[in-house]
């Protein structure tokens, strides 16, 4: 059974770093046919692609967030990092991580999200 | 980056209706299109990938077509579960984008 799960601070101040850790289970992190993603939704908006990672350790980025953000990953644990530098109260949104296969290319399994809120 | 625009941004429809969403990226994006169906509260759940194959678990009444850059979502008929906020996102290169979302309201 795949699962993904997001942890993290709900609350952190402007300027501070962000860290959200993704933990997945059901699939490994070393399996060349997979990756994880990560996507945001502020409230009431649309979707927002971040960042994403495999197992080669191919890394990519959102163009506009490119410079605040660092994804990682630790195989051993089943957990793939985010950071997002200099938060900002825009940065309020959901966070969820999912799982992308090479093949196709889509997020077909998804953590349930947690809800990041920035404020002073 | 690509850009990738629904239409509708909204639509009403009754149980039954035949209901059609539509995607249009920036550029080519061959079949690289996948479209994801989200409830108020819930993760996004994976309909359709690489433009017209239908994730395991996901009704027939789901279909996708279109390649390049124009893509169609279809519900054949819609049911009292299908409404929600339907998403479309190309895969082709990074970074990934997705389109602004169509709502999908009881009439």
């Amino acid at each position: 059974q795949v699962t993904l799960k997001e942890s993290g601070p709900v609350l952190v101040k402007p300027t501070e770093t962000l860290t959200l850790t993704c933990t997945v289970s059901g699939f490994s992190l070393s399996n060349a046919e997979l990756g994880v993603s990560w996507i945001r939704q502020p409230p009431g908006k649309a979707l927002e692609w971040l960042a994403h990672i495999f197992s080669s350790d191919e890394k990519s980025y959102s163009t506009s967030l490119r410079s605040r953000l660092t994804i990682s990953k630790d195989t051993s644990k089943s957990q793939v990092v985010l950071t997002m530098t200099n938060m900002d109260p825009v940065d309020t949104a959901t966070y969820y991580c999912a799982r992308v296969p090479v093949r196709g290319l889509a997020l077909d399994y998804w953590g349930q999200g947690t809800l990041v809120t920035v404020s002073s | 980056d690509i850009q990738m625009t629904q239409s509708p941004s909204s639509l009403s429809a009754s149980v039954g209706d035949r209901v059609t969403i539509t995607c249009r990226a920036s550029q080519s994006i061959t079949k690289y299109l996948n479209w994801y169906q989200q409830k108020p509260g819930k993760a996004p759940k994976l309909l359709i990938y690489t433009a017209s194959s239908l994730q395991s678990g996901v009704p027939s009444r789901f279909s996708g077509s279109g390649s390049g850059a124009d893509f169609t979502l279809t519900i054949s008929s819609l049911q009292p579960e299908d409404f929600a906020t339907y998403y479309c996102q190309q895969s082709y290169n990074t970074p990934r984008t997705f389109g602004q979302g169509t709502k999908v309201e009881i009439k």
